[in-house]
């Protein structure tokens, strides 16, 4: 156990639908990412926030739009989902957000688009 | 061309093999390298962490560097079936803009035969 965790474990929606995927990092880590695994693609940089800023920004959607609240969580907003966007969607958390530090993954969501 | 490559395998060996994995890169600012290991589409799990060329042992596993080449590997020595499973590697560049996202190969599913 990472001790990152993450809801819901699995999300079944339809397309055009928005959803909101909840991530909480280990207890004292300030950074938060989100990474996406699909079959074709592998794991992907999302996004990174540290202590409630956006750190870094990578191919992520204009139709997603991510946050990190106050208490350190942080929350994935997908929205007009399209077939293309089921896939694994991740946390991971470090101390510090520096390059330096370990990226400790959650269990993911999930997300399947019918 | 992706910035970093990894042979998918399927790669399947009788138990108490030596494995080895290996990952080329083409963009010279990474610095940082990992291993990462993930069971059937879990999270992915840290194994092994370097930043500079040359070996470095923890167990069973090797992990080497080479940046002049920009290839790295791991090696896994008296394979078990708990072995089983998807090997990622991973990197991160120095660059300040970059954040501290990590670049992933697509991953090597492994099979460690009884």
């Amino acid at each position: 156990d990472s001790g990152v965790t993450q809801t819901p474990k699995h999300l079944i929606t339809a397309t055009g639908q928005r959803v909101t995927l909840r991530c909480s990092p280990r207890s004292g880590d300030l950074s938060v990412y989100w990474y996406q695994q699909s079959l074709d693609q592998g794991l992907q940089f999302l996004i990174q926030y540290y202590n409630g800023e956006e750190r870094a920004k990578g191919n992520i959607l204009e139709r997603f739009s991510a946050q990190q609240f106050p208490d350190l969580h942080s929350e994935l907003n997908l929205s007009s989902l399209e077939l293309g966007d089921s896939a694994l969607y991740f946390c991971a958390s470090s101390a510090w957000g520096m390059r330096t530090d370990t990226q400790y993954f959650g269990p993911g969501t999930r997300l399947t688009v019918l | 061309q992706k910035e970093v490559e990894q042979d998918p395998g399927p790669l399947s060996v009788p138990e108490g093999a030596i494995v080895s994995l290996n990952c080329t890169y083409s963009n010279s600012a990474f610095q940082y390298f990992m291993w990462y290991r993930q069971y059937s589409r879990k999270g992915p799990e840290l194994l092994m962490y370097t930043y500079s060329s040359g070996n470095k042992e923890d167990g069973r596993f090797t992990a080497q560097v080479d940046k002049s080449s920009k290839y790295i590997s791991l090696f896994i020595r008296d394979s078990q079936p708990s072995d089983s499973a998807t090997y990622l590697c991973a990197m991160s560049a120095r660059e300040e803009t970059s954040g501290s996202r990590l670049t992933f190969g697509e991953g090597t599913q492994l099979t460690v035969n009884p």
